[in-house]
């Protein structure tokens, strides 16, 4: 069965500062990794993805992710916070189920960026 | 493009009751998946549909059923409601079962209440 662990429920930044939430996955095979954002009363808007390829994934709105097969993590990061970044962060990995594709989300780590 | 839209946003139902949740994809999405975000958790994956077909279901009970139509909106069925089934619904499409690129776009929820 596939996993996600975020160990940080909230993640406190200043503003300039850079960031990272972090994430590890347990997967057989090879993992297909997302980072999805969800701000208040909102859907989950997607990050980020990594499949193959480069180890570090650039995504939207200056985030970027490092896939360390070894660690089985994939840790987001972005090198200036914003207070428009605070937001609930998920990380997840994608499955085979009963011929389906689903996602299995982490519990979510909340960002504050404080000026 | 045309989002993904849920409707209602809001409901409020009492224990036993039954309920439906609607979903309209993204133009050219053929599959549709819902998950359940109860308080304080990630997403969990209830059921995928591709081309009017459920490919896939989670670790839920059989009183959530579902649909798809031939324009590839859906519907979450729910019966005889819990109060443990208050959570936020969210549906997501995708163009393919497997995700895309941009992986899947999730629309804004419905947020059910049992009381």
């Amino acid at each position: 069965a596939q996993s996600v662990a975020q160990p940080e429920d909230q993640v406190n930044v200043a503003e300039g500062n850079p960031l990272t939430v972090k994430c590890t996955y347990s997967v057989s095979g090879n993992p297909y990794l997302f980072w999805y954002v969800q701000y208040p009363n909102r859907g989950l808007q997607f990050l980020l993805k990594y499949i193959t390829g480069d180890n570090l994934v650039k995504g939207s709105y200056g985030f970027e992710a490092e896939f360390n097969k070894s660690q089985t993590s994939f840790h987001l990061k972005k090198p200036s916070a914003l207070v428009s970044d605070s937001a609930l962060y998920f990380c997840a990995v994608s499955g085979i189920t009963g011929g389906g594709n689903k996602l299995t989300f982490g519990t979510g780590t909340q960002l504050k960026v404080e000026l | 493009e045309t989002g993904v839209t849920q409707s209602p946003t809001h409901l409020i139902k009492t224990r036993g009751q039954q309920v439906t949740l609607r979903c309209s994809s993204q133009s050219g999405h053929n599959t549709v998946s819902w998950y359940q975000q109860a308080l304080g958790q990630g997403p969990q994956f209830i059921f995928q549909y591709y081309r009017e077909e459920e490919n896939g279901r989670g670790n839920f009970p059989p009183r959530f059923s579902g649909l798809q139509f031939p324009n590839y909106s859906s519907e979450l069925n729910v019966n005889a409601l819990e109060l443990d089934d208050s959570a936020l619904y969210l549906c997501a499409s995708s163009l393919v079962p497997t995700e895309g690129a941009r992986g899947y776009t999730f629309g804004s929820g419905t947020r059910l209440t049992v009381v």
